[in-house]
Order: C-alpha cells, then sequence, then structure tokens
C-alpha cells in the first residue's frame, strides 16, 4: 500500500538550532516528492519538491532535502531555524501517471526563543 | 485568479443539512482536487478533476459525498445529511494537469457540523 509516514508528531527547537524531519515513503512506482508548510489557518505552501536528478533539493526560506531511495526517505533539513518557521509540515508522494499526492500525518514545529 | 479561492472560508451548520463548497482553482489549472484535513489526522484525499472529468473518486468516504466541475473551473464539494464526523476542513488544490503534481491549495473551508 502507499503510504508516507511522518515519526514525529510534534518538535520542539530553539530558535538558531538546527532542524530535521523525517518522512518514509512507501510507494511502488518511481515517487515525486514534496514538503509542504501549513502556518495556522492557512493552506498549504510548497516548500520543495524532489522529481528525479540530484538527491539534494533546495527549497524556499532555506529548506533542503534529501532522497535516499535506499532508505525509502526524504527528511526536510534547515541549518537555522527562526521563530517564524513554526508551523506544520507535511512530507506528501505522487507519480507522475498519478494525479493526487498522498500526505503524511504532519509534524508540527515549535520555535523556542 | 491568482490563486485558488474557496468559499466559504467558515460554515457551521446543523446536523442533517446539506451543504456546498467551492473551489475556483487557479486560471488555465487543467486539474483540480478536494482533500479533507481533520485534527490530528494529516489529508485524507476526497476527489480528482482532470477538467471535468473525475479519474478518481476513490476518497469520497460515503455516497452523501459529491463533488462536481463545471466549465473545467470552478468545482463545488457536496455533503448531504451532514454528520458530526464530517467536521473538517475542505481543502482544494489545482496543478497544471494531473500529471505535473505539483499542487497549489487554498486556504480551506472549516466545515463545523453540530
Amino acid at each position: 500500500a502507499q503510504s508516507v509516514t511522518q515519526p514525529d508528531i510534534h518538535i520542539t527547537v530553539s530558535e538558531g538550532a538546527s532542524l530535521e524531519l523525517r518522512c518514509n515513503y512507501s510507494y511502488g512506482a518511481t515517487p515525486y516528492l514534496f514538503w509542504y508548510v501549513q502556518s495556522p489557518g492557512q493552506g498549504l505552501q510548497l516548500l520543495l519538491k524532489y522529481f528525479s536528478g540530484d538527491t539534494l533539493v533546495q527549497g524556499i526560506k532555506g529548506f533542503e532535502a534529501e532522497f535516499k531511495r535506499s532508505q525509502s526517505s526524504f527528511n526536510l533539513r534547515k541549518p537555522s531555524v527562526h521563530w517564524s518557521d513554526a508551523a506544520e509540515y507535511f512530507c506528501a508522494v505522487g507519480a507522475r501517471s498519478q494525479g493526487n499526492l498522498i500526505f503524511g500525518k504532519g509534524t508540527k514545529l515549535s520555535v523556542k526563543p | 485568479g491568482a490563486g485558488v479561492s474557496q468559499s466559504p472560508s467558515n460554515k457551521v451548520t446543523e446536523k442533517g443539512k446539506d451543504v456546498e463548497l467551492r473551489c475556483d482553482p487557479i486560471s488555465g489549472h487543467t486539474a483540480l482536487y478536494w482533500y479533507r484535513q481533520s485534527l490530528g489526522q494529516g489529508l485524507e484525499f476526497l476527489i480528482y478533476f482532470q477538467g471535468n472529468s473525475a479519474p478518481d473518486k476513490s476518497g469520497l468516504p460515503s455516497d452523501r459525498f459529491s463533488a462536481e466541475r463545471t466549465g473545467g473551473s470552478v468545482s463545488t464539494l457536496t455533503i448531504q445529511r451532514t454528520q458530526q464526523e464530517d467536521s473538517a476542513v475542505y481543502l482544494c488544490a489545482s496543478s497544471m494537469n494531473s500529471g505535473a503534481n505539483v499542487l497549489t491549495f487554498g486556504a480551506g473551508s472549516r466545515l463545523t457540523v453540530l
């Protein structure tokens, strides 16, 4: 079955600290991978995507993610977190031939001053 | 339009009533998606349209849920005889086509069923 697992429901980091959010997927076809961010009361905003090529992808707001096929993972990282990064983060998987994306349940990020 | 527009932003209804939620996608986007977001449940896929056709209705939770899209643009999600478990945020997204997969989301319609 196709699925996305985000093992951490809630993470708290200090401002300025580094961040890694985990994402594992189970998918039969070659996956397209995405990270979205949702601020309170807002829709989802695309942070970055991986379709093919370089397995380290850069996104907006200083985020990056690395696709590791052997581990079925697509973890999101940021070297230094800002208070404005507090939000909920969703990993998603799709495919060229499939219309919809499958989302994980999200990781809520809190940032301590 | 410049973004995906959803209305109403908030809807409170009584159990048993019908509700309609509207989505106006980005101009030129041929694919349109409906998701449901319940507390702690992530995003649950409901249905997607390519043009006016719905190739995948597999996510609709019951026959009380239906959706249509006319003119390849605006879509309406209808929930008949609402139940309390239908309370959620209903998110709409659009993309240039169903193979592109980069979805742009609206702000959502929050439905509360009393």
